[in-house]
């Protein structure tokens, strides 16, 4: 089964860090684009960060660009997210996602989602 | 980055036809044939509906379409049923290569 699971949310301090992570299984992980979806409390979606297979396009939403870094270790089937200098606007659940594929073409879809973990940036 | 514009809610009866645009800009709706829809119900993670504008993943029922025109992306479901109701989001790839959601339309079966 095609699987997506994150971990690492929890409540942190304005100005605080933490790390999620996103553990990819039922697929071969390393060719997909990976992305970090989030959806602030009975808010919309916003886009946050996307990076390729080989780690060498990378991109970040305005909101979160020089506070926020993405990775993948694509030995370990795993996408992550180094948030630092944390905001009260912060707070959401962040999704991790994968990019479509059909017959070995990749499209800008977001095909399989996890469940979700929450942030919350409160003092 | 500001969203893509989408109605806040629209509403239909059980059979009939809705559609939801979905309003942006030459640097993202306007740019590529790059537009994507999802449906999202409550407490659930979304899910993708309409890809490239038109093309549907696996599985998603042929009741569910897409179009553009110009900056306007439109999602257009058919023969509406209860399972239909929730919100939906239209998404693009941008000419900064950055993705940009709509802010949502929730969705009534009535």
């Amino acid at each position: 089964e095609v699987q997506l699971v994150e971990s690492g949310g929890g409540l942190v301090k304005p100005g605080g860090s933490l790390r999620l992570s996103c553990a990819a299984s039922g697929f071969t992980f390393s060719p997909y684009t990976m992305n970090w979806v989030r959806q602030a409390p009975g808010k919309g979606l916003e886009w946050v960060s996307s990076i390729n297979g080989r780690s060498n396009y990378i991109y970040y939403a305005d909101s979160v660009k020089g506070r926020f870094t993405i990775s993948r270790d694509n030995a370990k089937n795993s996408l992550y997210l180094q948030m630092n200098s944390l905001r009260a606007e912060d707070t959401a659940v962040y999704y991790c996602t994968r990019d479509l594929a059909v017959a070995g073409r990749y499209y800008y879809g977001m095909d399989v989602w996890g469940q979700g973990t929450t942030v919350t940036a409160s003092s | 980055q500001s969203a893509l514009t989408q109605p806040a809610s629209v509403s239909g009866s059980p059979g009939q036809s809705i559609t939801i645009s979905c309003i942006g800009t030459s640097s993202d709706v306007g740019a590529y044939n790059y537009v994507s829809w999802y449906q999202q119900h409550p407490g659930k993670a979304p899910k993708l509906m309409i890809y490239d504008v038109t093309s549907r993943p696996s599985g998603v029922s042929n009741r569910f379409s897409g179009s553009k025109s110009g900056n306007t992306a439109s999602l257009t479901i058919s023969g509406l049923q209860a399972a239909d109701e929730g919100d939906y989001y239209c998404s693009s790839y941008t000419t900064r290569s950055t993705r940009v959601f709509g802010g949502g339309t929730k969705l009534t079966v009535l």
